[in-house]
Formats: structure tokens, C-alpha cells, sequence
């Protein structure tokens, strides 16, 4: 198992441009998550998901939007990325909310 | 409002010796505590969680964490620290029908 992937691994975007962060998971789990991490500020949740086709907005979700069209792959859109947007991103999937998580390796984007 | 706090921000251990890294939570019901570990460029581990049941709970790597509900605070420990234990701990905490909310996380460093 493959766990849970991530794509890009590494990002540039200049202010104003568009991407979408791609997250796969090959455990059947239920659960999805977007997290960014900041210097001194832990983990915050953007977006997330509870089964396909649902999405929920987290602690920081303004600038960003999501999709679950299927089960194993929930992506997270930067319509026009913003400086303060500069971060690690890190998905995550958990069978239920009781669950323990397991997470991606990350994206570092910067946005100039 | 759940909350969780890692009161400090780095911890100094020598190899060999027992460590603790601290955690407090507020909630208005029934926490579910979970403690994660993060290596340099890695996505987040997880080592234990409490969910009901008995207050000491075993976890990978020889960890433990003791839930205390009077002091609420879910304290990680271990007997004898190794220098690979050096990494970014996460402390984080839910409620029953809310998101998990991660605490700022605290830096073990282990020499040797």
C-alpha cells in the first residue's frame, strides 16, 4: 500500500495564479483532510471530507476550495494564490472521526 | 470551543533519561487525545491516542501518555529517551461531531 500520496511535492505560483494539490489514498478510508502548516502554529484544517461527494469547511477555508468526486482522491484548489497562502500542505484520510489519522508527505508551495 | 495547549515550545533531554512532553485540552464533553510525530520533511506519525478505558495508554516506540481528567492534560512520556527520538511533537484533541484541533507543537531534542 501506497498509503497516502501527494502531488506536487514542491510548488512556485506567482500571486494571482491557479493550482490544484492533488491527494490519493489506497486504504479505502472514509475520512479526508486538508491541513496547512505554518511556522509555530501547528496544524490548522482548511477543508474536509466525510465520504465521497461531501465537503466541509475547516478552521481556514477561505481561499481555497475542494472536491471528493471519488472516493480515494481529494483535491484542493488555490483559485488566485495569495502570499500569505506560502506553506506546507498536508493531507490526511482516517476510517471515522475516532480514527487516528495518517498523513501525506506534504507540498511546500510559495507564492511570490 | 475545544482548545489544546503544548505549553512548551522545545524540550531538552539528555539520552538515557525520561522525558515528558506536556499537553493540556479543553473540551465540553468526552475528549479523544492523540499524540502525532513529525521528522524533518515528513508528513505527521501517529504514535498513541485515548480514547475511553484505562487513563495510561501505550504507544509505538515505546511512548506512553497518561490521560488525567481532573488536570485535563494528556502528558507524553517515555522511560529512556534516545536521540532519535529528537523530532516535533503534536498534541491534538476532539469532541464527539468535531474536527480535530492540533496544538502548536513542541521540539524534543535528545543529545547524546
Amino acid at each position: 500500500n501506497a498509503g497516502v500520496t501527494q502531488t506536487p511535492k514542491f510548488r512556485v505560483l506567482k500571486t494571482g495564479q491557479s493550482m490544484t494539490l492533488l491527494c490519493a489514498q489506497d486504504m479505502n478510508h472514509e475520512y479526508m483532510y486538508w491541513y496547512r502548516q505554518d511556522p509555530g502554529m501547528g496544524l490548522r484544517l482548511i477543508h474536509y471530507s466525510v465520504g465521497e461527494g461531501t465537503t466541509a469547511k475547516g478552521e481556514v477555508p477561505d481561499g481555497y476550495n475542494v472536491s471528493r468526486l471519488k472516493k480515494q482522491n481529494f483535491l484542493l484548489g488555490l483559485e488566485s494564490a495569495a502570499p500569505s497562502q506560502t506553506s506546507v500542505y498536508f493531507c490526511a484520510s482516517s476510517p471515522g472521526q475516532s480514527h487516528e489519522q495518517y498523513f501525506g508527505p506534504g507540498t511546500r508551495l510559495t507564492v511570490t | 470551543a475545544q482548545s489544546v495547549a503544548q505549553p512548551e515550545d522545545q524540550v531538552n533531554v539528555a539520552e538515557g533519561n525520561p522525558l515528558t512532553v506536556k499537553c493540556t485540552y479543553s473540551v465540553s464533553g468526552n475528549p479523544y487525545l492523540f499524540w502525532y510525530v513529525q521528522y524533518p520533511n515528513r508528513g505527521l506519525q501517529f504514535l498513541l491516542k485515548y480514547i475511553t478505558g484505562d487513563n495510561l495508554v501505550k504507544g509505538s516506540y515505546g511512548f506512553e501518555a497518561e490521560f488525567n481528567k481532573s488536570q485535563t492534560s494528556f502528558h507524553l512520556k517515555k522511560p529512556s529517551a534516545l536521540v532519535s527520538d529528537s523530532a516535533l511533537y503534536f498534541c491534538a484533541v476532539r469532541e464527539a461531531g468535531t474536527a480535530l484541533i492540533f496544538g502548536k507543537g513542541t521540539t524534543l531534542s535528545v543529545s547524546s
